[in-house]
């Protein structure tokens, strides 16, 4: 059974950093890119970033590029988010989710088929 | 980036109706088009992949259409269980979006 199991979310002050991790079980990991996805408090899901299998490819939204770096751990079967300059609107549920591969008109895409249960990060002083 | 509208906002139906969700993208995506299904309190699940594709295990009373800009989520005959909120996501490039969410609830 594939499993995703999200750790490392709490409390941190706004300006602050934080290291999310994900659990990846049930798949091999390696050949899977994996993104994280969050969602604040009442609102919608928010894209937030993806990585390749092998790491060498990442991808951000804008609202976080330059204060968030995703990476992983092959060896270890763990995603990473590492959070810095966190702010109020940072504030939410945050989940992982593994990326499957669909190829249509002349490219892949990678839509999310398993989710993590999510950890919440709180940014406030 | 590519803006998406995801509508209604709000759908009130009863157990048995046939509802349907659009969602239209402000360039062509193909068919890279995802659909998610969201209970209060827990993470998403994914419905249907390609715009059209059922993933495994999902009834076939949920069905997806469309390519290019307009898509269109449809559940045939709404069950006490489907009453959720509904994302669209495309994954046609990145930056990758999600829809501002339709929540079905009971009338």
């Amino acid at each position: 059974e594939v499993q995703l199991l999200e750790s490392g979310g709490g409390l941190v002050q706004p300006g602050g950093s934080l290291r999310l991790s994900c659990a990846a079980s049930g798949f091999t990991f390696s050949s899977y890119a994996m993104s994280w996805v969050r969602q604040a408090p009442g609102k919608g899901l928010e894209w937030v970033s993806a990585i390749s299998g092998s790491g060498g490819s990442t991808y951000y939204a804008d609202s976080v590029k330059g204060r968030f770096t995703i990476s992983r751990d092959n060896s270890k079967n763990t995603l990473y988010l590492q959070m810095n300059s966190l702010r109020a609107e940072d504030t939410a549920v945050y989940y992982c989710a593994k990326a499957s591969r669909y190829y249509g008109s002349g490219s892949y895409g990678y839509y999310m088929d398993v989710w993590g249960k999510g950890t919440t990060v709180t940014v406030s002083s | 980036a590519i803006w998406m509208t995801q509508s209604p906002s709000l759908l009130s139906a009863s157990t048995g109706d046939r509802v349907t969700i659009s969602c239209r993208m402000s360039q062509g995506i193909s068919s890279y088009l995802a659909w998610y299904q969201q209970k209060p309190g827990k993470a998403p699940e994914l419905l249907i992949y390609a715009a059209s594709t059922l993933q495994s295990g999902v009834p076939s009373r949920f069905s997806g259409s469309g390519s290019g800009t307009d898509f269109t989520l449809t559940i045939s005959c709404l069950q006490s269980e489907d009453f959720a909120t509904y994302y669209c996501q495309q994954y046609y490039s990145f930056p990758q979006a999600f829809g501002q969410g339709t929540k079905v609830e009971i009338k």
